[in-house]
């Protein structure tokens, strides 16, 4: 089975410009999270989904950066207008909810290794 | 708040040390689930394990053991024997109800295994 995708692997740009990262989460799974890491803050949880309707994006950073998961096989995360400090790593994740005890490990894609210039 | 503490930010051993990455955590919930996860200098989240909240059971699987103990909120992680190979990034997370069962992760200890 596919695990999670994400693309860009690599993302190179400049600032003021507009980024979209993409995930595809392992079909099937209903729910989908969004990370970000650096070296300072860590892994943090910017927003995560639920059968594709968001239900915390408590941890988005700012107006700049947007999320959708328009269906169950397809995810953005988008950053508009594009700062050097947004320079990161990105993860995706996707896991199988289930109707009562948590019980599914969360799987991560290989994530989007953006600088921003 | 952070909710899960990895008081050891970087360790270095020789190999065939034995080490252990410790864990403690902060939760109201009584429903939850603790992790560990390996990040290899090649950047990839690796599950090592899930434990929830209502199993105390140590748990070894080859050279990794994790003991988990409720009464001190601490989940630690121990590598028996470390080679070369553990080197990597190990973080602990908590998973809670409160949270939609988003983890929580810990800000990581780089191990570092020397021959």
């Amino acid at each position: 089975d596919a695990g999670v995708i994400q693309s860009p692997r690599h993302e190179v740009t400049e600032m003021g410009q507009e980024v979209t990262l993409r995930c595809k989460p392992i079909s099937g799974h209903d729910y989908l999270f969004w990370y970000r890491q650096t070296m300072m803050r860590g892994l943090e949880l910017l927003i995560y989904f639920n059968n594709n309707v968001p239900i915390d994006d408590s941890g988005m950073p700012e107006d700049r950066f947007s999320a959708k998961m328009p269906n169950a096989s397809f995810s953005t995360l988008k950053i508009q207008p594009s700062e050097p400090r947004d320079s990161a790593v990105y993860f995706c994740a996707s896991r199988q909810g289930t109707s009562s005890i948590f019980s599914g490990e969360l799987f991560f894609g290989e994530g989007s290794r953006l600088t921003v210039l | 708040a952070q909710k899960v503490t990895q008081a050891q930010t970087e360790i270095s051993v020789v190999e065939k040390e034995d080490v252990t990455l410790d864990c403690v955590y902060e939760t109201r919930d009584t429903t939850y689930y603790l992790f560990w996860y390996k990040q290899p200098p090649s950047g990839e989240l690796v599950f090592l394990i899930r434990r929830n909240s209502f199993d105390e059971q140590n748990e070894i699987s080859g050279r990794y053991s994790w003991n988990f103990q409720k009464s001190t909120s601490s989940f630690n992680f121990t590598i028996t024997a470390s080679q070369v190979v553990d080197s990597a990034v190990y973080f602990c997370a908590l998973s809670e109800a409160t949270s939609g069962y988003a983890l929580n992760f810990g800000k990581g200890t780089s191990l570092l295994v020397t021959p």
